[in-house]
């Protein structure tokens, strides 16, 4: 069964600092691939998704994420953190012909000044 | 606009009790899902409705009924609350099965179950 591991369920940078989220999914054949965003007391929201073509997918907020088949990894990065980037972040997977999304257990970001 | 919406948001209850969330979407979606957000931020997903139809119903008591008069709607029951059914509900909708769709989630209903 397809599973997602997102490493540290905590990641603590500074403001200006690049911040970088591990992704890590188990099928061997690519899925599609999410990174959603939750501000305190709010749903989620979409940061930027893969599902075909460029590897280097550019998100909203200067988020982008790459998909490497060959690590099974979707990698959230971005250059500087800002303080606004506090937040709770989900990566998740979608095989194709299911509808079934799987989340990962998600990674709390701490932007510190 | 607001695209998928809750309600309510906050509930706050008594044991045993019966209580119910609303979910509408209006972005035209075929498929609907409930998720449950515990106190750690895990997100369980516990059923979802394409085209009305019940697609997926994972390890749920079944004091929790979900219900979708249509695909635009669903809605979830539950019965006799108990203290662990304190969490967030997130209702979310999504278009068709083969595709990446995105899935596009509600503000979340706050359950306290006292």
């Amino acid at each position: 069964a397809q599973s997602v591991t997102q490493l540290g369920s905590h990641v603590s940078v500074s403001e200006g600092a690049l911040v970088l989220l591990r992704c890590n999914y188990s099928s061997s054949v690519p899925p599609y691939l999410f990174w959603y965003v939750q501000y305190p007391n709010q749903g989620l929201q979409l940061l930027l998704k893969y599902t075909t073509g460029a590897t280097l997918v550019k998100g909203i907020n200067g988020f982008e994420a790459e998909f490497k088949k060959s690590e099974t990894s979707f990698h959230l990065t971005k250059p500087s953190a800002h303080m606004s980037d506090a937040a709770e972040y989900f990566c998740a997977v979608k095989d194709s012909g299911t509808y079934k999304y799987i989340f990962g257990t998600g990674t709390r970001l701490k932007v510190l000044a | 606009d607001t695209a998928v919406s809750q309600t309510p948001k906050y509930l706050v209850t008594q044991m045993g009790n019966d209580k119910s969330i609303k979910c509408e979407q209006n972005l035209g979606h075929d498929t609907m899902y409930w998720y449950k957000q515990d106190s750690k931020k895990f997100l369980k997903i516990m059923f979802s409705y394409n085209n009305k139809e019940l697609i997926i119903n994972e390890t749920v008591p079944n004091r929790f009924s979900p219900k979708s008069p249509d695909k635009a709607h669903l809605n979830l029951h539950i019965n006799s609350l108990e203290l662990g059914d304190s969490a967030v509900y997130f209702c979310a909708s999504s278009q068709g099965q083969a595709g990446g769709g995105t899935q596009y989630f509600g503000p979340g209903t706050r359950l306290t179950v006292l």
